[in-house]
């Protein structure tokens, strides 16, 4: 089946960092939705790429689908504490069905 | 976007026993609406999509005996774990897509202890 990996699994940042998290499929995607869970939460949708090299833009987050449609980055810059949680990226396929990888968890240190 | 609300938030199941869990889409008529599970730390995974009037779509290695899905009207979908057991102790958690199917409304999903 869809396999999506995502690394770091975990990341402590200093507040004002940069922070990076890899997202990476075993098959060609139609598309890829970023999701952000709060401890205790559940998901909350962040924002859909659907094309090939697509960049977006939110605020200081940046997200990227790769040329071959089978990975995907989030880049959040100088990181605050309101930027605490787990990044899931979530892979579709032709059926509209999305699978999640396997999140990184941020933690920033004040 | 669409208002999502799930019931149970919380149950505490003996083990054997069947438990129902509805997902009501509150202002968003969904004929597509997906069920997730999550273990502790764990990623979310997909367990089927539930359609609206038919039967649901189960992913691979999850028994559709066990897991029952009625996707009954446009606004609810129930998932019921029938003889549940400890490792069925999970989040379980349902979605909506939206209308332009670029955006998916996660219920605040319903945590399951069974002992």
């Amino acid at each position: 089946g869809q396999q999506v990996m995502q690394i770091p699994q975990y990341q402590h940042v200093q507040e004002g960092e940069d922070f990076t998290t890899y997202c990476n499929s075993s098959t060609t995607l139609s598309n890829i939705q970023w999701y952000k869970q709060r401890p205790g939460g559940h998901p909350v949708f962040l924002i859909q790429l659907v094309k090939s090299g697509e960049v977006k833009k939110q605020k200081r987050l940046t997200f990227q689908f790769g040329e071959a449609k089978k990975n995907s980055s989030l880049h959040i810059t100088a990181t605050q504490t309101t930027d605490v949680g787990t990044y899931f990226c979530a892979g579709g396929n032709t059926g509209n069905q999305f699978y999640f990888g396997t999140g990184t968890s941020l933690t920033v240190i004040p | 976007g669409a208002v999502v609300s799930q019931h149970p938030s919380r149950v505490i199941c003996k083990s054997g026993t069947s438990v129902k869990i509805e997902c009501r889409s509150l202002d968003f008529q969904a004929t597509t609406m997906f069920w997730y599970r999550q273990f502790p730390k764990q990623s979310l995974m997909l367990m089927a999509t539930s359609n609206e009037g038919s039967k649901a779509t189960y992913e691979q290695g999850v028994e559709k005996d066990k897991f029952l899905i009625n996707h009954a009207s446009l606004t609810l979908s129930t998932l019921t774990v029938t003889s549940a057991h400890p490792e069925d102790s999970s989040f379980y958690i349902c979605s909506v897509r939206g209308t332009s199917w670029d955006t998916q409304y996660f219920g605040p999903g319903t945590r399951l202890t069974v002992l």
